[in-house]
Parts: C-alpha cells; structure tokens; sequence
C-alpha cells in the first residue's frame, strides 16, 4: 500500500549539515517533495524533484533521490537556528486525483 | 504567489456545536483539499475536491462533510463537534493533477472542542 516513512527526530548543531531521509512506496510516482512546517503555520512547499533524476540542488538544499531503493533525502548545508521546524516527504501516485502522500514529519532541531 | 487563506487561526466550540471552516484560493485551482494533522500521525485526508459541486471522500470523512459552490472556496463543515475533532486543519489547493504541481497550504486552523 502508500506508505511514506520518515524517523520523527533529528537533532544538529548549528553551521553542521542536516540530512533529512524518506522511503516512499509508490514506484508510479513521478514528482517527490520536501514541505517545511514552522510551529503554528501551514506547510509551505521546499523543493520537489522528478524521479528521472538524481539529485537536485538549490541554494542550500540538496534533494537526492535512489529510485531503485525508493528512498529520497534532504540535505540542508550550514543548519541555521531558523531551519528549525518540520519537515515532510510526500509522494504524488500515480491515480490519486492530485492527493500527496505524506509523512508524519521529521522534527528538526537546531543547537546554537 | 499562490494564496490559501484558511477564515480563521483559532476556534474554540462546545460539544455539539455545527462548525464551519472556509478555505479560499486566488489561483483558480481546480483541486482543493482538507487535512487534519495531529501529533504522531502526520496528516490525514479528510475530503478532496476536484471540480465546483464534486467532493471525494479521503481517509477519515467519518463526523464531516464538504461544500463546494465556489470554485476558490472550500468549507469543512463538522455537523455535531465532538472533542476527538480537536485537532488542526489545513486546506490545500492544487492546479491539475501532475504530480509537477505541488499542493499549496493554509496556515491552518487550530480548532479545540471543549
């Protein structure tokens, strides 16, 4: 079935990278995306990357993606105090009428 | 920029009480979306709308229903609050259904049932 995992928590200090993992289930899916949730705030849209690539990269995030593994991460350079939030992998099946399939989320919390 | 506008950040209602919340979009999208997020499970498909007057069910319908008029606007409607409702709620909306349009999101509206 849809199945997006991700671990719950993640704790670095800041200037350090972060790396955010995801296994998603749904090989049919073309598009996979990070969304960002600051305390009291809807999610706001990071990145996504089309699964006929590898990687992609903006500023300082990096999207990678293993299609054969299904497993998707998000590499944050330079972890700032603001960075702190949480972050959710979602997937976009094949057939599902525009729903994504989330994860429940991985709290990022950033050390000074 | 795209635009959800969720009417309300806070609502506190009674046991029994009919609740609204509205969800209007600027960007003429057709998809529109109601979750609920609750700590440990992420968030959860409440309905979906894919056009004016149509309405999905998604994973947890049970205790609400929908309405779809307009096509920018998108209510939640709980017909008898019960405390296991409270819970935020975010709408969503969506151009299309390519997987190259990202959902855009509310600021959500935290809703206690007391």
């Amino acid at each position: 079935g849809e199945d997006v995992e991700q671990s719950l928590f993640l704790s670095v200090r800041e200037g350090d990278s972060s790396v955010i993992n995801c296994t998603y289930t749904d090989s049919s899916s073309t598009y996979l995306y990070w969304y960002k949730q600051e305390p009291g705030a809807g999610l706001q849209l990071l990145t996504y990357i089309f699964s006929n690539m590898d990687m992609k990269q903006d500023q300082r995030l990096t999207v990678l993606l293993n299609k054969k593994d299904k497993h998707l991460s998000l590499r944050i350079a330079d972890t700032q105090t603001g960075d702190s939030a949480i972050y959710f992998c979602a997937e976009s099946p094949w057939g599902s009428q525009g729903n994504l399939i989330f994860g429940k989320g991985t709290k990022l919390s950033v050390k000074p | 920029d795209v635009k959800v506008t969720q009417s309300s950040r806070y609502l506190v209602k009674r046991t029994g009480e009919k609740v609204f919340l509205e969800c209007v979009q600027d960007m003429d999208h057709e998809n529109m979306f109601w979750y609920r997020q609750d700590p440990g499970l992420g968030l959860r498909l409440i309905y979906f709308s894919y056009d004016v007057k149509m309405k999905e069910k998604g994973d947890i319908p049970e205790g609400y229903s929908v309405s779809r008029e307009k096509k920018e606007r998108f209510s939640l409607i709980l017909e008898s609050a019960s405390t296991n409702q409270t819970s935020m709620y975010l709408c969503a909306s969506r151009f299309g259904q390519g997987g190259n349009s990202p959902l855009h999101f509310g600021n959500g509206t935290r809703l206690t049932v007391t």
